[in-house]
């Protein structure tokens, strides 16, 4: 059990640009979220997954976000024509019952 | 919905003396309900956690936390600060039947320990 990895660990991008950033679980977890933090804040939920099953979608969440899980195992969020007020930690965690979730280190974004 | 408040953006206390983190929710049914620890520019790391059983619940690091029904509370403590410990701490909630949401986080409180 290595945890649950995220990549990349930073990333900077210009204001416009599409961006992806990726999850993997622990493996015998089969229900993933996303969810996003600003500063000074807790996190913020943007998504669920069970298994490849995207069940929930956060009504705040903007058409210029979208994820993945295929096959059940990664998972990736991708954020296209990035704007400033995107920029923040996006957090990974999974779970296979829902008494303990394990995050990731997260990827702190910044659009300039 | 579900809803989580820390009291407090900010804790400071000395070395050794003793630390309290206040959190209450607001939900229809005793939720199971959670601490996480987040160190700058980490993840967030579970302390500790209430499901069912004892509501007197101990954790990492020395950290425990009480549920209290009555109250809607169950804030976190710990004997003797460590400078160590210093850190943003982050109450969350879930729904003891599960929620698509996930997790619901306070605001988080920052503890700062002083030499």
């Amino acid at each position: 059990d290595t945890g649950v990895s995220q990549d990349p660990r930073h990333k900077i991008t210009k204001r416009g640009q599409n961006v992806t950033f990726r999850c993997d679980p622990i493996s015998e977890h089969n229900r993933l979220y996303w969810y996003r933090q600003t500063l000074g804040q807790g996190p913020e939920f943007l998504t669920y997954f069970q298994n490849e099953a995207q069940l929930e979608k956060s009504r705040l969440l903007s058409d210029r976000f979208s994820a993945e899980r295929p096959k059940g195992s990664f998972s990736t969020l991708e954020i296209q024509r990035t704007e400033q007020g995107d920029s923040a930690m996006y957090l990974c965690a999974s779970t296979l019952y829902n008494d303990g979730y394990t995050f990731g280190s997260g990827t702190r974004l910044t659009v300039v | 919905a579900q809803s989580v408040t820390q009291l407090g953006s900010h804790v400071s206390v000395s070395e050794g003396a003793l630390v309290l983190l206040r959190c209450n929710y607001s939900s229809s049914v005793p939720p199971y309900l959670f601490w996480y620890v987040q160190y700058p520019n980490q993840g967030l790391q579970l302390l500790l956690k209430y499901t069912t059983g004892a509501t007197l619940v101990k954790g990492i690091n020395g950290f425990e936390a009480e549920f209290k029904k009555s109250e809607t509370s169950f804030h976190l403590t710990k004997p003797s600060a460590h400078m160590s410990d210093a850190a943003e701490y982050f109450c969350a909630v879930l729904p003891s039947g599960g929620g698509a949401d996930g997790l619901t986080f306070g605001k988080g409180t920052h503890l700062i320990i002083q030499p």
